[in-house]
């Protein structure tokens, strides 16, 4: 099956502007979440979905950080204006199901995002 | 509140030696445990789980990990490295939200050298 699919992959821009990111997550896959890795950090959950409903945005700087699953299925992040220390990796991943059993995540790959 | 330790940022180990990589939590409730592998320019991939049952769980790639309760551990380990399981590490733990949401907390991350 298709993996998660996430573009683009790199990203320079300048402190101020904007910047959007979109994933694709597997097909059937109902829950969708969006991470911040840091360099040298773990992932930290910015924003979660099941379906096109938002479950948890505890941690999305919502001043800057918007996002949206429109149809509940792809999904886009948007920053807006960046900061310095927006610099990270963002990471889409999915899974089947909000449920406690379906607790399995499918990463993909990532975007690298620099602000100058 | 939930969180993940890993105390150490890298561990070197020689290829056929056994490796162990450390993770230590905290949690409220029962602890659902997993850990997660990160190559160079990649997203997470999922390794193993741990939600309940026996305290030897066996995942991907010849990988197990032994979860204790009373040390709060759950430490990653494989009888006979590779060089091709050189890569980033991460434990991650499980918190039960609202409506029974998945909320996952990730460790910092521990690189794994495994020289020939």
């Amino acid at each position: 099956e298709a993996g998660v699919a996430q573009s683009p992959r790199y990203k320079i821009i300048e402190k101020r502007q904007s910047v959007a990111f979109w994933c694709n997550p597997i097909s059937g896959h109902a829950t969708l979440y969006w991470y911040q890795q840091i360099l040298g950090q773990g992932p930290k959950l910015l924003i979660q979905f099941q379906n096109n409903g938002v479950v948890d945005d505890s941690q999305l700087p919502k001043d800057r950080f918007s996002a949206e699953r429109l149809k509940g299925v792809d999904s886009t992040l948007k920053i807006q204006p960046a900061k310095l220390e927006d610099s990270a990796v963002y990471l889409c991943a999915s899974s089947l199901a909000y449920q406690r059993e379906a607790y399995e995540q499918y990463f993909g790959p990532g975007t690298r995002l620099t602000v100058t | 509140a939930q969180s993940v330790a890993q105390p150490e940022d890298q561990v070197n180990v020689a290829e056929g030696n056994p490796l162990t990589v450390k993770c230590t939590y905290s949690v409220s409730g029962n602890p659902y445990l997993f850990w997660y592998v990160q190559y160079p320019n990649r997203g997470l991939q999922f390794l193993l789980k741990y939600i309940t049952g026996d305290n030897l769980v066996k995942g991907s790639y010849g990988f197990e990990a032994e979860f204790n309760k009373s040390q709060t551990s759950f430490h990653l380990k494989k009888p006979s490295a590779l060089v091709s399981d050189s890569a980033l590490y991460f434990c991650a733990v499980r918190e039960e939200g609202l409506y029974n949401f998945n909320k996952f907390y990730f460790g910092s991350g521990t690189k794994l050298n495994v020289k020939p």
